[in-house]
């Protein structure tokens, strides 16, 4: 079992459309789950951080953490062209050293 | 706000052929790292720094090595080009008093001809 799993897509969305990107995990030590967006051509770039269970929110993005069920997810609100790129799960423990990475999953939002 | 800065952006190199990834973060951040992201492969880490001169291995490190003289500094050396180093390469910081987050540089485009 690999240690994180991503939902591979790619995923098309017609623009406005609610976009949801998971993530599972097996190990029970993560305590920080983090996503990034990336876009062709760039680095990963920090979207949202969360710590330990529940939900955060940043404008049309809300992440959720479901320590119990170990699966983490992303909710794209009001999807624009943008927002099209690949989506990268990540998560570490509290030593905050190794982190995990998902394999990425690419979105298009079309206008 | 420059964060974690890497160069060259793009490289050609032939085969056999050495060079060097340069990487600095004016972050502060004790720990480093080296990645390379294949298509659909996700990121794999090459090598990690926990600090200034303490090294270690990531999943890919065959082909590759790196010195940490400096919290700021953590180049990446290619020695003996081959194709199967042909990738895209990222550097990338965190700490542990910046609430356990990961940043990255904008990349390095690497092809070995």
């Amino acid at each position: 079992q690999k240690e994180v799993e991503q939902d591979p897509g790619p995923l098309s969305v017609p623009e406005g459309a609610i976009v949801s990107l998971n993530c599972t995990y097996s190990n029970s030590a993560f305590q920080y789950f983090m996503w990034y967006r990336q876009y062709s051509r760039k680095g990963p770039e920090l979207l949202m951080y969360t710590y330990s269970s529940g939900n955060k929110e940043d404008g049309r993005f809300t992440a959720q953490v479901d320590k119990s069920s170990k699966y983490i997810s992303l909710f794209i609100r009001d999807s624009q062209p943008s927002d099209s790129a690949t989506y990268l799960c990540a998560m570490t423990d509290n030593y905050g050293q190794n982190f995990v990475f998902g394999p990425g999953t690419r979105l298009s939002v079309l206008p | 706000n420059a964060g974690v800065t890497q160069t060259p952006k793009f490289r050609i190199l032939k085969i056999g052929q050495s060079m060097t990834l340069q990487c600095t973060q004016d972050m502060n951040h004790n720990y480093m790292y080296w990645y390379r992201q294949d298509p659909g492969m996700g990121l794999k880490l090459i090598y990690y720094s926990v600090g200034a001169g303490i090294t270690d291995k990531g999943e890919v490190p065959n082909g590759y090595n790196v010195s940490r003289s400096t919290t700021e500094d953590f180049p990446l050396r290619l020695e003996l080009a081959a194709p199967s180093q042909t990738s895209v390469y990222f550097c990338a910081s965190s700490s542990q008093d910046r609430g356990n987050t990961i940043y990255f540089g904008e990349g390095s485009w690497l092809t070995v001809v």
